[in-house]
């Protein structure tokens, strides 16, 4: 099976700065990737899919980038909304669809 | 508007069963995947099973093969799973999500806790 791995699994940075999470896949995943933002106590939202496609209501602060293996998802200037956990998933026809082990965001 | 609405969750003891349900609102359900995911509490996200339109392909996690169940009536608009030999690392949130219009999932249901403890 294909292993999601994410980093950091934690961070805390300002109102205001540019943050990035990692997500590397152990084979090949083309752009299969998506990203959801989990906020305490709530039902994660997708942010992200294909890798780099901002879902539609998503604030543009959010990207991503990669293909392949190594993915990123940048909040370009981070807002006390942002914080949250957030988890790339690999969603292409083998299954499992594997999440990573999450990233979690606080406000410094 | 899509909704998904699970229910049956509950403490259930060690090797027990427990059947959850999640009914679909809001789109046209026989054209679906449909997914469940689950969450011990304070962990992260786990995907469990996905169940293809007409619920002739079901794949599922090593983890819970076996043991866990999924299914589907088209007609009812409704997913089910049935989970059997529970164990305490069964104990999680249980969310039905789908993927409608999108490659990836992008509706959830709000969950259901199902507890396993003596």
């Amino acid at each position: 099976d294909i292993q999601m791995t994410q980093s950091p699994s934690s961070l805390s940075a300002s109102v205001g700065d540019r943050v990035t999470i990692s997500c590397r896949a152990s084979q090949d995943i083309s752009n299969y990737l998506a990203w959801y933002q989990q906020k305490p106590g709530k039902v994660p939202t997708l942010l992200i899919h294909a890798a780099s496609t901002l879902q539609s209501g998503v604030p543009s602060r959010f990207s991503g980038s990669g293909s392949g293996t190594d993915f990123t998802l940048t909040i370009s200037s981070l807002q006390p909304e942002d914080v949250a956990t957030y988890y790339c998933q690999k969603y292409n026809s083998d299954p499992p669809e594997t999440f990573g082990g999450g990233t979690k965001v606080e406000i410094k | 508007e899509v909704q998904l609405v699970e229910s049956g969750g509950g403490l259930v003891q060690p090797g027990g069963s427990l059947r959850l349900s999640c009914a679909a609102s809001g789109f046209t359900f026989s054209r679906y995947w449909m997914h469940w995911v689950r969450q011990a509490p304070g962990k992260g996200l786990v995907w469990v099973s996905r169940i293809n339109p007409d619920g002739s392909i079901i794949q599922y996690a090593d983890s819970v093969k076996g043991r866990l169940t999924v299914s589907r009536d088209n007609a009812k608009y409704m997913l089910y799973l049935q989970m059997t030999s529970l164990r305490a690392e069964d104990t999680a949130v249980y969310y039905c999500a789908t993927s409608v219009g999108c490659p990836a999932v992008n509706y959830w249901g709000q969950g259901t806790l199902v507890t396993v403890s003596s």
